[in-house]
């Protein structure tokens, strides 16, 4: 059974810095593109970025490029979300997704992040 | 980028009815498209992707169609268990895109 679990999530001032991270079991992780993916209160869902099985590709949404960066750790099966400088409009509940035959097949349980002051 | 939109934004239907939810992108996405439902409080969960293909465990109730710019989900027989937000999604371009939701309520 693929388990996604996030942490790091809670809340910072805005401009400040926040790691995520999501530890992945019950797949081969390495063989799978991965994906954050957000929901701010009350909102739609927005892809925010991925990255492909071998770490070697890197897409984000133009909203965070330049402040976020994804990455990964086949060897610990895990993902990561460093975010910096983050602004009152990235208070969101992020949620790590795996692709497999589809998009975003499976999903953790979300980790929320609120920036304010 | 494209944008996606769904209509409609929210549908009142009873237990045992069959509903028809529409997905329009704004250029063409050949079948890259997904369908995802959210039960408040809870992650998404997939549904539909390739625009008609089930994932696996997802009951036959649920079924998708269209290419291109037009896509449909269509739910049969809706039970308790159903009553949620729904999502189509793009996958043909970067940055992959959200229709805004559809929520569907008990009459």
């Amino acid at each position: 059974e693929v388990q996604l679990v996030e942490s790091g999530g809670g809340l910072v001032q805005p401009g400040e810095s926040l790691r995520l991270s999501c530890a992945a079991s019950g797949f081969t992780f390495s063989n799978s593109w991965m994906n954050w993916v957000r929901q701010a209160p009350g909102k739609g869902l927005e892809w925010v970025a991925n990255i492909k099985r071998d770490g070697s590709e890197k897409n984000y949404v133009d909203s965070v490029k330049g402040r976020f960066t994804i990455s990964r750790d086949n060897a610990e099966n895990s993902l990561y979300l460093q975010m910096n400088n983050l602004r009152a409009e990235d208070t969101a509940v992020y949620y790590c997704a795996t692709d497999g035959p589809g998009p975003f097949d499976d999903w953790g349980q979300g980790t929320l992040v609120t920036v304010s002051s | 980028d494209i944008h996606m939109t769904q209509s409609p934004s929210s549908l009142s239907a009873s237990v045992g009815d069959r509903v028809t939810i529409t997905c329009r992108a704004s250029q063409g996405i050949s079948s890259y498209l997904a369908w995802f439902q959210q039960k408040p409080g809870k992650a998404p969960k997939s549904l539909i992707y390739a625009a008609s293909r089930l994932q696996s465990g997802v009951p036959s109730k649920f079924s998708g169609s269209g290419s291109g710019t037009d896509f449909t989900l269509t739910i049969s027989s809706l039970q308790p268990e159903d009553f949620a937000t729904y999502y189509c999604q793009q996958y043909h371009s970067y940055p992959r895109t959200f229709g805004q939701g559809t929520k569907l309520e008990i009459k």
